[in-house]
């Protein structure tokens, strides 16, 4: 079966432009999760969907991120006004509700120039 | 607040010999403990949990690791050790101050290189 899919694999873009990275989960899995990944750091969280909600997003570092997930399957990370620290890894995973097992995706990279 | 820490950055080992990669967590209440691999260019992968029960849980590829609730450590293991398994190892916590909701929201170490040399 398929696993968790992201897209674009590799992003770059320059400092001041609009991004989104999309994720599509595993089918039947209700929770979804963003991270973000630096060189050299542990997978960071940003965001937690339960459903069509963010049940916690107190990772986003500030209000130039953004998620969605208005079908409760696919979700979009978008981030505006690129900045040179956001460049990373942005990883999605998916889990079913109480496993607490998530299953990534091979994950986004970000450049910003 | 809940957190894990990997004091090695790189362990080395040859092929055949045991390996441990270390974790310490420091957590309010019952941790949830777990661990992922990432090898190059990929995702990240579930190794094995610990939620409850006995100490010894075993995962995939032959991995095992020992919860040891006097020492907060939850050290991953394996007796024979594979150039495959050369990797990136990540110990996780879950995180379970949230607002007032269980999540299943993971803090994760700094992560671990393993090096198996043939």
């Amino acid at each position: 079966g398929a696993g968790v899919s992201q897209t674009p694999s590799n992003k770059v873009t320059e400092k001041g432009k609009y991004v989104e990275l999309r994720c599509d989960p595993i089918s039947g899995h209700t929770a979804l999760y963003w991270y973000r990944q630096s060189l050299g750091q542990g997978p960071e969280f940003l965001i937690y969907f339960q459903g069509t909600g963010a049940a916690d997003d107190s990772g986003l570092p500030n209000d130039r991120f953004f998620a969605v997930r208005p079908e409760g399957s696919v979700s979009t990370l978008k981030i505006q006004r690129t900045e040179r620290g956001d460049s990373a890894v942005y990883l999605c995973a998916s889990s079913p509700w109480t496993s607490g097992e998530l299953f990534f995706g091979e994950g986004s990279r970000l450049t910003v120039l | 607040a809940q957190s894990v820490a990997q004091p090695e950055d790189q362990v080395n080992v040859a092929e055949g010999n045991p390996l441990t990669v270390k974790c310490t967590y420091s957590v309010s209440g019952n941790p949830y403990l777990f661990w992922y691999v990432q090898y190059p260019n990929r995702g990240l992968q579930f190794l094995l949990k610990y939620i409850t029960g006995d100490n010894l849980v075993k995962g995939s590829y032959g991995f095992e690791a020992e919860f040891n609730k006097s020492q907060t450590s939850f050290h991953l293991k394996k007796p024979s050790a594979l150039v495959s398994d050369s990797a990136l190892y990540f110990c996780a916590v879950r995180d379970r101050e949230n607002y007032g909701g269980a999540t299943n929201k993971l803090i994760f170490g700094t992560g671990t290189l393993l090096a198996v040399q043939p």
